[in-house]
């Protein structure tokens, strides 16, 4: 089953503009942690923002916020004030539970993202 | 500074040979993870090692394996039984049980001819 699921393959949206990327997720587990990269094409994967399962407030990182809705179990990354150089792809992934071990990371599909000016 | 560093940043080779991937992180970190990306496609665990000599199977663990000898290293090796291996290899780290703090290196695409 799917546990991370980004419905969005792609989205065009027009610089200076705020956008909102969508990310549901699947797990039974109470404590568990969300969070959203961004790969430009270079490859490498730029950690944007955290939110933990336990956290009462939405997290905000500058222009980067993460709409947070537990009973919905949704994950919406939202950028403002969009710019050219947020042109990527962007993955949503969870890791479940905090335990002693290696804690694995599950991504989703991802969402590439044009900023067109 | 502290990193991952992946070498090559691209690896060409021919079809039934076996390749390494090298991973070698100065973060001091305990886990380390070895994940695939497809064109257009999300991240897929192949392997993962939570301290030196030991290591699990990811979802896509056929035609793979590793090792961790030292804690600094988790080389992956592509083996001739891996029937797709032209992909994206991308290695991570993150101290044990603190849930985030996950550091990517910068990845290596390995194209098999």
């Amino acid at each position: 089953a799917q546990k991370i699921t980004q419905t969005q393959p792609g989205m065009f949206v027009q610089e200076k503009e705020a956008v909102t990327l969508d990310c549901t997720y699947d797990t039974s587990d109470p404590s568990y942690g969300l969070f959203w990269y961004k790969q430009p094409s270079s490859g490498e994967m730029i950690f944007l923002i955290y939110q933990g399962s336990y956290d009462q407030q939405n997290a905000t990182e500058g222009r980067y916020s993460l709409n947070f809705q537990k009973a919905r179990k949704s994950a919406n990354l939202v950028i403002s004030a969009s710019q050219l150089g947020d042109s990527a792809m962007y993955f949503c992934a969870m890791r479940e539970g905090v335990r002693q071990g290696a804690q694995k990371l599950v991504f989703g599909q991802g969402t590439r993202l044009t900023i067109n000016p | 500074d502290g990193g991952i560093t992946q070498s090559p940043k691209y690896l060409f080779r021919k079809e039934g040979q076996n390749v390494t991937l090298s991973c070698e992180q100065n973060l001091n970190h305990d886990a380390m993870y070895w994940y695939r990306q497809d064109p257009g496609q999300g991240l897929r665990l192949i392997y993962y090692s939570q301290i030196v000599n030991d290591f699990q199977k990811g979802d896509i663990a056929e035609g793979y394996s590793v090792s961790r000898e030292k804690k600094e290293s988790f080389p992956l090796t592509v083996t001739s039984a891996q029937k797709n291996p032209t992909a994206f290899y991308l290695c991570a780290s993150n101290p044990l049980g603190t849930g985030d703090g996950y550091t990517f290196g910068s990845g290596t695409r390995l194209t098999v001819v």
